[in-house]
C-alpha cells in the first residue's frame, strides 16, 4: 500500500526549541496514527486522528488533521532531553498500520 | 497480561539453526501483529491475526517464515535455516480489534542475531 510520506528524517535542536514533523499523503487517509519509539526501545502508541481539521494536545504536543485528511503534523514545544526518539506517522489500511522510516529527534541538553 | 510480552528478548544463532520467537499479547486483544525493524529502519509488516486466522501473509519475507496462533493468544513466529539478513528486531503488538481504528501495544520485541 502506499506510505504516507514524513519530513525531516532527522531534526536536531537544541534543548528549550520547538520541533515539528510532517506528514503527507496522496490519498485521503480515514484516520492517522502517531507512535514514539525511544532509542533501544518499542513504539508507543501517542494518538489516534480521526476528524478533518481535528487538533489534539497532549502537554507539550499538538497533534494537527488536516482539513482534507491528506495531512497531519506533531508539534513539541519547548523540546525536552526525554522527547528523544523516532516520532511515526502511520496509515491504517483496513486492518494493519504501514510504518515508514519516521521522524528521528535527538535534542542537545 | 499487563503488557505484551515477547521472549526471548535476545537471540543469538548460528547461520542455518532455526529460531522460536514467542509473542504473549494483551488479555482479550483478539488482534495480533507481527513487524520486523532492522537498524535504523522503520518497520516491516510481517503478518497479523485475527483470532487464530492469518488472513494476510504477505509480508512474510520467504517460505522460511512462518507464524501461528493458538488459544487466540500466545503466538510463535519460526524462522527456519536463518540466513544473516534474517537479522533485525521482531515485534509483536496486539489490539483490541483489526481495524485501523485502534492503537497498537508492542512488546519489548526480540532482537535476533545470526551469526
Amino acid at each position: 500500500g502506499q506510505q504516507v510520506m514524513q519530513i525531516p528524517q532527522y531534526q536536531h535542536v537544541q534543548e528549550g526549541e520547538d520541533f515539528t514533523t510532517y506528514c503527507n499523503s496522496s490519498t485521503t487517509l480515514s484516520n492517522i496514527q502517531w507512535y514514539k519509539q525511544r532509542p533501544g526501545g518499542h513504539p508507543v502508541f501517542l494518538i489516534q486522528l480521526v476528524k478533518s481539521g481535528e487538533v489534539k494536545k497532549q502537554k507539550r504536543l499538538t497533534f494537527q488533521f488536516g482539513e482534507a485528511k491528506k495531512n497531519s503534523s506533531l508539534h513539541i514545544t519547548a523540546t525536552q532531553t526525554t522527547d528523544v526518539g523516532t516520532y511515526f506517522c502511520t496509515r491504517g489500511s483496513n486492518y494493519k498500520l504501514t510504518f515508514g522510516k519516521g521522524t528521528l529527534l535527538t535534542v542537545n541538553p | 497480561g499487563a503488557g505484551v510480552s515477547q521472549s526471548p528478548s535476545n537471540k543469538v544463532t548460528e547461520k542455518g539453526k532455526d529460531v522460536e520467537l514467542r509473542c504473549d499479547p494483551i488479555s482479550g486483544h483478539t488482534a495480533l501483529y507481527w513487524y520486523r525493524q532492522s537498524l535504523g529502519q522503520g518497520l516491516e509488516f510481517l503478518i497479523y491475526f485475527q483470532g487464530n486466522s492469518a488472513p494476510d501473509k504477505s509480508g512474510l519475507p520467504s517460505d522460511r517464515f512462518s507464524a501461528e496462533r493458538t488459544g487466540g493468544s500466545v503466538s510463535t513466529l519460526t524462522i527456519q535455516r536463518t540466513q544473516q539478513e534474517d537479522s533485525a528486531v521482531y515485534l509483536c503488538a496486539s489490539s483490541l480489534e483489526t481495524g485501523n481504528f485502534y492503537g497498537y501495544t508492542f512488546g519489548s520485541g526480540t532482537r535476533l542475531t545470526v551469526v
